[in-house]
């Protein structure tokens, strides 16, 4: 069974601080595609960010970056130069290739940038 | 392009009672699936529907039920409330051949 680990609860930063939000998971497939939504109060989930275990470069996309290790099962997100509009919750997510649609999901890292 | 829709958006129901929730897809979007999101349990998968065939099923009574129509829109039932059915249902659409979900802002069922 695949699992999913946010340990980090709650984050409090100030505007312009940078923060990582952690991630660590377990699979036993060697397919498998990771993935970070951000869960604004509204409820909608928003997709930020997808990366298959194939790939373990490291990218950067404006103020987010990801960081991939597969020796240390860990898919930690970057959010440099905070701003208050990123205020919500950060959900990690696992699917399988042989299940696209079946994501399994960290409870959730709350972060709360403050002005 | 116009994003995953639920309807509606708020629900009240009373024990026993059944509902059904709807959700339109992202246009050319071929798979819905719904997941349920409680304080409690977080995140958890319901099922999977794509070309009106249920693909996947998660871990829940058979209280739960889904169907997909030929436009892809899809419903989802819940017979017999529980007060435990309280969350938020969101539901997700992906493109055929892609990896990522696409989700709705969800239906908030409240359960008294």
């Amino acid at each position: 069974a695949q699992k999913v680990t946010q340990a980090q609860t709650e984050i409090s930063v100030v505007e312009k601080e940078d923060v990582t939000l952690d991630c660590v998971y377990e699979t036993r497939d060697t397919t498998y595609y990771l993935f970070w939504y951000k869960q604004p109060p509204s409820g909608e989930l928003v997709f930020l960010i997808r990366r298959n275990s194939f790939d373990e470069q490291n990218e950067i996309s404006g103020r987010y970056s990801w960081n991939f290790q597969k020796s240390t099962s860990s898919f930690n997100f970057t959010i440099t130069a905070s701003q208050v509009v990123d205020s919500a919750v950060y959900f990690c997510a696992l699917s399988l290739n042989s299940g696209y649609s079946t994501l399994t999901f960290g409870k959730g890292t709350m972060l709360l940038v403050s002005p | 392009k116009a994003g995953v829709t639920q309807t509606p958006r708020y629900l009240i129901k009373t024990r026993g009672q059944q509902v059904t929730l709807s959700c339109s897809p992202i246009s050319g979007h071929r798979s819905v699936s719904w997941y349920q999101q409680t304080p409690g349990q977080g995140l958890q998968f319901l099922f999977e529907y794509f070309s009106e065939t249920q693909r996947n099923k998660g871990n829940f009574p058979g209280r739960f039920s889904g169907r997909q129509f030929s436009n892809s829109r899809s419903e989802m039932n819940v017979s017999t409330l529980e007060l435990g059915d309280s969350a938020l249902y969101l539901c997700a659409s992906r493109r055929e051949g892609g990896t990522e979900q696409y989700f709705g802002p969800g239906t908030r069922l409240t359960v008294t």
